[in-house]
């Protein structure tokens, strides 16, 4: 298994753009997770999904943000419009269940000028 | 509510010097326990976790940690520290068979190693 796939591995862009972040999970795994990572506020969970319906969007700081997972082998993290404080690590990951550990994507780092 | 805390930012090591990492948590019921590492630039990897059993869990890169769970702590230990083993490690928790269903993370330890 290739594991959980994200691209692009690095995006720039300029504020104001907006830009869309994607996540494979791994086969069979029915839990995914946007996970953002800065220095100030450390690893935050941003949403999951169970079976492609959001379950906790609680961490999504503002409506900028949107998530969407169409089908079980997809999922986007969409901001629009993108401010500088956006830049950081968003991560994916994905679980076969609830009691079951994570695997993680390698991130995108993505940094808004 | 669940929680889990890493008292220390960073920890130092001499290379070939036991390591200990520390992690405590806060769960209502039965506890799921997890380490992680990341290196720069990467994801983190999973390293081992804990369910039920023996108390001493054995995982990855020769790491071990200990559930106590009178002390609700789970400390990640290796005998003898490598170079290599730089990095930031996580622990994370959630509740056995709760509904919730994402792990807490805790803030993350950089370990750091010297030759």
């Amino acid at each position: 298994d290739a594991g959980v796939i994200q691209s692009p591995r690095h995006e720039v862009t300029e504020m104001g753009q907006e830009v869309t972040l994607r996540c494979k999970p791994i086969s069979g795994h029915n839990s995914l997770f946007w996970y953002r990572q800065t220095m100030m506020r450390g690893l935050e969970l941003l949403i999951y999904f169970n079976n492609n319906v959001p379950i906790d969007d609680s961490g999504m700081p503002e409506d900028r943000f949107s998530a969407k997972m169409p089908n079980a082998s997809f999922s986007t993290l969409k901001i629009q419009p993108s401010e500088p404080r956006d830049s950081a690590v968003y991560f994916c990951a994905s679980t076969p269940g609830v009691n079951y550990g994570y695997t993680f994507g390698s991130g995108t780092r993505l940094t808004v000028v | 509510a669940q929680s889990v805390a890493q008292p220390e930012d960073q920890v130092n090591v001499a290379e070939g010097n036991p390591l200990t990492v520390k992690c405590t948590y806060s769960v209502s019921g039965n506890p799921y326990l997890f380490w992680y590492v990341q290196y720069p630039n990467r994801g983190l990897q999973f390293l081992l976790k804990y369910i039920t059993g023996d108390n001493l869990v054995k995982g990855s890169y020769g790491f071990e940690a200990e559930f106590n769970k009178s002390q609700t702590s789970f400390h990640l230990k290796k005998p003898s520290a490598l170079v290599s083993d730089s990095a930031l490690y996580f622990c994370a928790v959630k509740e056995y068979g709760g509904s919730q269903g994402n792990l807490i993370f805790g803030k993350g330890t950089k370990l750091s190693v010297k030759p």
